[in-house]
């Protein structure tokens, strides 16, 4: 069954509003997430690494007071698309490690389709 | 920075018969992992390699981390209409705590 839940699975709003997407870890608690964005026939590109306790780590490129990121608990990070605009329509995908034995491989949740009018 | 070359990016096979496709890359990697992404959801994680020549399989899946741990390929074998979608090959370079870098997909079409 799935280890990484996230929700929703699909969102349509205006321009200028702000979306929150979560993931949770459901069989462990996860210490580090990660936040995905893929967009239509392309592969994953990392944004962030979210870090329990701490401060997000962005990737080159990914403005932070835009794509807000919250990991208040070991089975729980949030990402907000703040000011959401057309351009930010896209997929993201969130995905989790279980800390737990060396070399564990990332799972990932199911997506969240966002389409911003 | 890194990349993963995954070929061939797309296939069109007649249910029955075996796939493979491979990635490579200029650096060693330590893991290599292999995904089937279906519309509208996540990577569903099929393999997971970390030693180099080691060889796993998941049902009619098999897989291999390359000896010079700088390719691995993954074999299909009888395939079926629900084979369908995109696979990538992902991978930690660095250290297993490092970023896990994507190929960019094989698209798997088969024909009844």
């Amino acid at each position: 069954g799935a280890v990484v839940s996230q929700h929703p699975s699909w969102v349509i709003c205006k321009s200028g509003t702000s979306v929150k997407i979560e993931c949770r870890s459901l069989d462990f608690q996860a210490t580090t997430m990660f936040w995905y964005r893929q967009f239509p026939k392309q592969s994953l590109m990392l944004m962030a690494t979210s870090n329990e306790g701490s401060k997000a780590t962005y990737e080159q490129g990914v403005e932070k007071d835009k794509f807000l990121i919250n990991h208040a608990s070991l089975t729980l990070s949030t990402l907000t698309v703040t000011s959401a605009h057309p351009e930010d329509s896209s997929f993201y995908i969130c995905s989790a490690r279980n800390p737990r034995g060396a070399g564990q491989p990332q799972h990932f949740g199911d997506g969240t389709r966002l389409s911003i009018l | 920075g890194q990349q993963l070359n995954q070929s061939p990016q797309s296939m069109f096979i007649q249910e029955g018969e075996d796939v493979s496709m491979n990635c490579t890359s200029s650096s060693i990697f330590n893991t290599w992992l292999w995904y089937k992404q279906e519309p509208g959801e996540g990577p569903v994680l099929l393999i997971a390699l970390y030693k180099a020549g080691e060889l796993t399989s998941n049902g009619r899946l098999t897989a291999q981390f390359g000896i010079t741990r700088k390719d691995s390929f993954l074999n299909i074998s009888a395939s079926i209409p629900s084979d369908v979608g995109i696979y990538f090959c992902a991978g930690h370079y660095g250290g297993s705590q490092g970023n896990l870098i994507f190929g960019k997909g094989t698209k798997l079409s088969v024909k009844p």
